[in-house]
């Protein structure tokens, strides 16, 4: 069965600064991977998604994420965080053998001080 | 164009009383997703509709839940009867037919049970 894993429940960063958020998953194969984030009170947005090609992709409001096969990785980044991005953001994979079904990471809980 | 509707977004009741959790996909979406999300559990499936029919609803919790999809455009999950731990947040999703297709969430009902 496939599994997602974010190491990181929450995390801190000064606006401005750096951010990467770490996302591993479990799958036989290379599935679809996506990104989502949740502000209060509101359902997931999509912020990205990965089906093959390129493995850098880029997403809305700034964000990119690399795709690392050799290490089961999708980790989402961006250069310099706005006081607007703190949210909580989700990983989340979909098998490429059919059907919609997504499984989700457990999240991470983004702070931006300003 | 609209997004995912969901209605009510917020709802209070007692224990014991039935509760009905509506949803509208986008229209052209194949695929209708109820999601459950608490600070415990996270985000977790619930039940998935494809053109209508009930794919997988392995994650609906037990007999006290219910599902249906009576046409494209309108989804409902009831709960009867309601109990305190079923308060959560409740996400409706959908996506298009191909296997790479995101999901989009509406905004959720926040459910209460007194």
């Amino acid at each position: 069965a496939q599994s997602v894993t974010q190491p990181d429940i929450h995390i801190t960063v000064s606006e401005g600064a750096s951010l990467e958020l770490r996302c591993n998953y479990s799958y036989g194969a290379t599935p679809y991977l996506f990104w989502y984030v949740q502000s209060p009170g509101q359902g997931l947005q999509l912020l990205l998604k990965y089906f093959s090609g390129d493995t850098l992709v880029q997403g809305i409001k700034g964000f990119e994420a690399e795709f690392k096969r050799s290490q089961s990785s999708f980790n989402l980044r961006k250069p310099s965080v706005h006081w607007s991005d703190a949210a909580e953001y989700f990983c989340a994979v979909a098998p490429t053998g059919g059907g919609n079904k997504l499984t989700f990471g457990t999240g991470t809980q983004l702070k931006v001080e300003l | 164009d609209a997004g995912v509707i969901q209605s009510p977004r917020h709802e209070v009741t007692e224990m014991g009383q039935e509760v009905t959790l509506r949803c509208k996909p986008i229209s052209g979406h194949d695929y209708l997703f109820w999601y459950r999300q608490t600070m415990m559990r996270g985000l977790e499936l619930l039940i998935y509709f494809n053109n209508n029919v009930p794919i997988d609803d392995s994650g609906m919790p037990e007999d006290r839940f219910s599902a249906k999809m009576p046409n494209a455009s309108f989804s409902t999950l009831k709960i009867q009867p309601s109990e305190p731990r079923d308060s959560a947040v409740y996400f409706c999703a959908s996506s298009l037919r191909q296997t790479n297709q995101p999901q989009h969430f509406g905004d959720g009902t926040r459910l209460s049970i007194l």
